[in-house]
């Protein structure tokens, strides 16, 4: 089974739907994270969550919406749709590792396999 | 100036080839450094991580220039597995970012 799930794999819907996007891990990690991926563009941050009760906006927040239910659940929501939301969005875990001056910490992002939004 | 720029792309070189990617950031207090793969319209996976002092797996050497800002990855004898687009990834203080760069995309051809 796979570590992060993310439901729905594929959404279509019209402009100005509310769209919630799940997300859920067995890691056991408390951090997670919503990407945005544009052609051309990389990955976008949209909002991030070190624990239940941390909630931090990313670098496009605008739009979107979070709610950090439970340790291992993390969703997204469009309150609005609109065409330019169309994109594939990412969610990740991370466990934090630690951090040592002068090596590389030991953290690292796991994905989960995405979900290709589509706003008509 | 974007945080973390990559070579556009895209490389197209022979199996067998030899082929180098350069990344740069902007951040001198990044702390962490990575190199993600993602196939096409999937997610990205680590492919792996950037130590000060570089280093190899296998076929893949990672390299950090703290000085210059810039880190690269070096694929030796190049296989048709290896096509993907490459990620450059940098963490800024104590982790509560990764920051990515758009992806250099590689095609290795038979």
């Amino acid at each position: 089974d796979a570590d992060v799930t993310q439901t729905p794999r594929n959404r279509i819907t019209k402009t100005g739907k509310r769209i919630m996007l799940e997300c859920s891990q067995t890691k056991g990690h408390d951090r997670m994270y919503w990407y945005r991926q544009d052609p051309g563009l990389g990955l976008r941050l949209i909002y991030y969550s070190f624990d239940v009760k941390d909630i931090n906006k990313g670098e496009i927040s605008d739009g979107y919406s979070v709610s950090r239910q439970a340790q291992a659940k993390f969703s997204l929501s469009l309150e609005s749709a609109i065409p330019n939301q169309t994109a594939l969005y990412f969610c990740a875990t991370s466990g934090g590792g630690y951090w040592d001056r002068g090596s590389s910490s030991t953290d690292t992002q796991y994905f989960g396999p995405g979900t290709r939004l589509t706003v008509l | 100036r974007k945080e973390v720029e990559q070579d556009p792309g895209p490389f197209n070189v022979p199996e067998g080839a030899t082929v180098a990617f350069n990344c740069t950031y902007s951040n001198s207090a990044s702390q962490s450094f990575f190199w993600y793969r993602q196939d096409c319209r999937k997610e990205p996976k680590l492919l792996m991580s950037v130590y000060s002092s570089g280093n190899e797996d296998g076929r893949f050497t990672a390299q950090l220039n703290r000085a210059s800002q810039y880190i690269s990855l070096l694929i030796r004898d190049s296989k048709l597995s290896d096509s993907a687009t490459y990620l450059c990834v940098v963490t800024g203080n104590y982790g509560q970012n990764f920051v990515f760069g758009p992806g250099t995309r590689l095609s290795v051809l038979p």
